[in-house]
């Protein structure tokens, strides 16, 4: 089994769709959650940290469920620029960061 | 603000030549990575670093060799360049806890 794991997709949205990403992760013993962004053929980005508690970012909502070992992404009222390939990262304590294979997005017109 | 840089950019390696991936960071970071990303894949891990003189494998060491003498630097190593190999490679580095930092990637194609 992959350490993190994800929907490769794509999922297809129109502009002002909510889309959910989910993501699962098979070390308990992962400390640190984060998801990035990549565009065509570019450096991954930092998208947001993920913490216990849940947090937001604008339009973006990040959570991790310890209990069922999965983090989501939560992104309000898309936009034809959130079109890109959306990873998340699971680490083992705190040194290992392991990428899932990313969520491509593409949003529509 | 320099970052994370890779160098070079882009290769074009025979097959059973070797070189080295450069990769240096001036922001005093512990950790460092290297990952490679083949054509619509996710990013793998091959070799990560906690600081100066300890390395340690990741997914896909194999085919590769990794050494970290200064903090800054971590440069990834090719032997026997195979066909195989042909992707797009990463390096990052990141404090404790903290996300991490990207360089702009080498692509490299072995023929």
């Amino acid at each position: 089994r992959k350490e993190v794991e994800q929907d490769p997709g794509p999922f297809n949205v129109p502009e002002g769709a909510t889309v959910a990403f989910n993501c699962t992760y098979s070390n308990s013993a992962s400390q640190s959650f984060f998801w990035y962004r990549q565009d065509c053929r570019k450096e991954p980005k930092l998208l947001m940290s993920v913490y216990s508690s849940g947090n937001e970012d604008g339009r973006f909502t990040a959570q991790l469920n310890r209990a069922s070992q999965y983090i989501s992404l939560l992104i309000r009222d898309s936009k034809l620029s959130d079109s890109a390939t959306y990873l998340c990262v699971g680490g083992t304590g705190f040194q290992k960061l392991v990428f899932g294979t990313g969520t491509r997005l593409l949003v529509s017109p | 603000n320099a970052g994370v840089t890779q160098t070079p950019k882009f290769r074009i390696l025979k097959i059973g030549q070797s070189m080295t991936l450069q990769c240096a960071q001036d922001m005093n970071h512990n950790y460092m990575y290297w990952y490679r990303q083949d054509p619509g894949m996710g990013l793998k891990l091959i070799y990560y670093s906690v600081g100066a003189g300890i390395t340690d494998k990741g997914e896909v060491p194999n085919g590769y060799n990794v050494s970290r003498s200064t903090t800054e630097d971590f440069p990834l190593r090719l032997e026997l360049a195979a066909p195989s190999q042909t992707s797009v490679y990463f390096c990052a580095s990141r404090p404790p806890k903290a996300e991490a930092f990207f360089g702009q990637g080498t692509r490299l194609t072995v023929v």
